[in-house]
């Protein structure tokens, strides 16, 4: 069935370094493609969005473009701060649900 | 304000005693659904409705029930709640368009614990 991989964490990063989180998803038929955050002790927000190949989804400076021929949504952001500590989850629109990944949580240091 | 609401925020409950976790959303949404979050395990889907009185069931549907009378409400219910059922409970809900699911909005969660 339609799956969505993401990297496993925990991710440590220092304030102001780089941030890749990578997805990879299934490929069957042509899903949009979500980032979602959850900060601690809160529900699932949406970070950004892309409905359709080449799609490039911002949002508080993380990106992702939706790459149909690697079937990938990674997200990155230039400098990272430590408000960005919270689990990232990657998901893809399915006919009657959005499928998720398992979450990264990413933990960024002063 | 556009919102979906859930109550209780946390419960905790014993064995067997029936509960039920209430959601609304004030977005004329078509599609709800519910998850449950545990370590390790990310979001599954318990239970979903595109639409007054059109429910299905989602990837952990045993030992739940649900309900859709009205487009803005999506109560979940816990006949005979067991220790396995402690968790972490999201609801969401959604326009459905013809691609499908749309942007899903979060409730802010419930976390259940059941002695």
């Amino acid at each position: 069935g339609d799956s969505v991989t993401q990297m496993e964490g925990p991710v440590t990063l220092s304030e102001e370094a780089f941030l890749t989180i990578n997805c990879t998803y299934t490929a069957t038929g042509y899903p949009s493609l979500f980032w979602y955050v959850q900060y601690p002790g809160e529900g699932l927000q949406l970070l950004l969005k892309a409905t359709k190949a080449d799609d490039k989804g911002s949002n508080k400076g993380f990106e992702a473009t939706y790459r149909k021929e690697t079937t990938s949504f990674h997200l990155e952001k230039g400098s990272v701060q430590v408000s960005d500590s919270a689990v990232y989850f990657c998901a893809r629109g399915s006919q009657g649900n959005l499928i998720f990944g398992k979450g990264t949580k990413l933990s960024v240091k002063p | 304000e556009a919102q979906v609401t859930q109550n209780p925020r946390y419960l905790i409950t014993v064995t067997g005693k029936k509960l039920t976790v209430t959601c609304s959303q004030n977005m004329n949404h078509e599609y709800m659904s519910w998850y449950r979050q545990d370590p390790g395990l990310g979001l599954r889907q318990i239970y979903y409705s595109m639409n007054v009185e059109v429910t299905d069931k989602g990837d952990v549907p045993e030992g739940y029930k649900v309900s859709r009378k009205e487009k803005r409400n999506f109560p979940l219910i816990l006949e005979s709640p067991s220790p396995n059922q402690t968790s972490l409970y999201f609801c969401a809900s959604s326009l459905f368009r013809d691609r499908g699911v749309d942007t899903q909005y979060f409730g802010p969660g419930t976390r259940l614990t059941v002695l």
